[in-house]
């Protein structure tokens, strides 16, 4: 089974700091992705990664960064952490995106808080 | 471009009542399209997806879902609820976009079964 797992389960940070989320995959998918989940907006697409330090942008990058030194993690980071930030995270890895019907595999998602 | 919608963002079923879960899409190409499970505190699980062959998917835990071009919808259902099937329902779309393949989720429908 593939396993996608998330550092942290539940994070509460303060206005103004550098917040890392890590997600660690174990099937050498070649793409990931990371999301954030908001009640009446389903998933968003903050950025994504089909290589080793390859990222693209998704449709809400702002106030995000990514980083993907080796394949099978890929983290999210926020600069400078602010209260709009507070969301569920979600991470998800695939097989090659020229697979039109690649399932996504999710981890179980990290809630931050930011106060 | 491709998108989904979901009605109703909240539905509630009696135990063994027929569970109904509606999904519309919009796409200029064929679409490719999935339905996901988000059980409270997991990530999403893929249920099912629809890959331009038979137009009746079935999928796990009893879930299919018929692809209706004339109506460009994508409906989830299963004959006899049960209380394990309370979770959190996405439908999502293939989005070709810059060379890749991105999916496009539904803003989410919130199951509920009770006895």
């Amino acid at each position: 089974d593939v396993k996608v797992t998330q550092s942290s389960r539940y994070l509460v940070k303060r206005t103004g700091e550098k917040v890392f989320l890590e997600c660690v995959q174990d099937m050498d998918h070649e793409n990931m992705f990371w999301y954030r989940q908001d009640p009446g907006l389903g998933l968003r697409l903050i950025y994504f990664s089909y290589d080793v330090k390859m990222k693209e942008k998704g449709d809400i990058p702002e106030g995000y960064s990514v980083s993907r030194e080796k394949k099978e993690r890929f983290s999210l980071i926020l600069e400078s952490a602010s209260t709009n930030q507070t969301s569920m995270y979600l991470c998800a890895s695939s097989l090659p995106l020229g697979g039109r019907t690649n399932e996504q595999f999710f981890g179980p998602g990290t809630r931050l808080t930011v106060l | 471009a491709q998108s989904v919608t979901q009605l109703g963002s909240h539905v509630s079923v009696s135990e063994g009542a027929l569970v109904l879960l509606r999904c519309n899409y919009s796409s200029s190409v064929p679409p490719y399209l999935f339905w996901y499970v988000q059980y409270p505190n997991q990530g999403l699980q893929l249920l099912l997806k629809y890959t331009s062959a038979a137009t009746l998917v079935k999928g796990i835990n009893g879930f299919e879902a018929e692809f209706k071009k004339s109506e460009t919808s994508f409906h989830l259902t299963k004959p006899s609820a049960h209380m394990s099937d309370a979770a959190e329902y996405f439908c999502a779309v293939i989005m070709f976009s810059g060379g890749y393949n991105k999916l496009i989720f539904g803003a989410g429908t919130r199951l509920a079964v009770h006895p």
